[in-house]
């Protein structure tokens, strides 16, 4: 399985700001996903990221909040924009190369939101 | 209803005996089952994957698909304190709409010394 590395492993951030989270692969792989894990609650989809064209945004998210850029096959990047202690969570990247059947997970960033 | 459900636990056994863990669901398009063993403040690993019904062993592991019942089952045999950990199913169909994998909420396990 490939290797992933998220950058930053956490974060504590003001009400209104931005921050950006980086995910890097050692391999090139086909797909990358990104999602937000809430404590008591499932992993739940952002969005799809696509190499060379927008990213694929689940029910729920857009691309004003979380927007996501994908320049290569081993690398993504998701940002929280004008966050709310709401958005406190944890965000995981991950990765398939079998149609996104079999995932692998980075590390997570915990993000908190004061 | 959930699409999938899970027992959240926490589930406690001592050291030595055979866990059970098990999902629910209600999407009967789901032919793809995994399960995800997440330790604290780590990403979740993937333990076991699954195509369709039956079952698959490996090492100390058994995942079982019962789709008739629309029912998953880890089974880890000879549990140690290493096995500590939160357990996430996980589950993908093939047809439109349905290619994204839906989680579970987890189980968290604790195994006693």
């Amino acid at each position: 399985s490939a290797v992933i590395s998220q950058k930053p492993s956490r974060d504590i951030c003001q009400r209104g700001t931005s921050l950006t989270i980086q995910c890097q692969v050692d391999s090139q792989v086909t797909m990358m996903f990104w999602y937000r894990q809430q404590p008591g609650q499932s992993l739940t989809l952002i969005a799809t990221a696509n190499q060379g064209s927008e990213a694929t945004y689940e029910s729920g998210f857009v691309i004003d909040k979380f927007p996501i850029s994908r320049p290569n096959l081993t690398f993504s990047t998701l940002t929280v924009s004008n966050m709310s202690p709401e958005d406190s969570s944890i965000y995981l990247c991950s990765v398939s190369t079998n149609m996104g059947r079999k995932q692998y997970f980075g590390p997570g960033t915990r993000l908190t939101v004061t | 209803q959930k699409e999938v459900e899970q027992d959240p636990g926490p589930l406690s056994v001592p050291e030595g005996a055979i866990v059970s863990l098990n999902c629910t669901y209600s999407n009967s398009a789901f032919q793809y089952f995994m399960w995800y063993r997440q330790y604290s403040r780590k990403g979740p690993e993937l333990l076991m994957y699954t195509y369709s019904s039956g079952n698959k062993e490996d090492g100390r592991f058994t995942a079982q698909v019962d789709k008739s019942s629309k029912y998953i089952s880890l089974f880890i045999r000879d549990s140690q304190p290493s096995d500590s950990a939160t357990y996430l199913c996980a589950m993908m169909g093939t047809n439109f709409g349905n290619e994204k994998l839906t989680f579970g909420t987890g189980t968290r396990l604790t195994i006693i010394p």
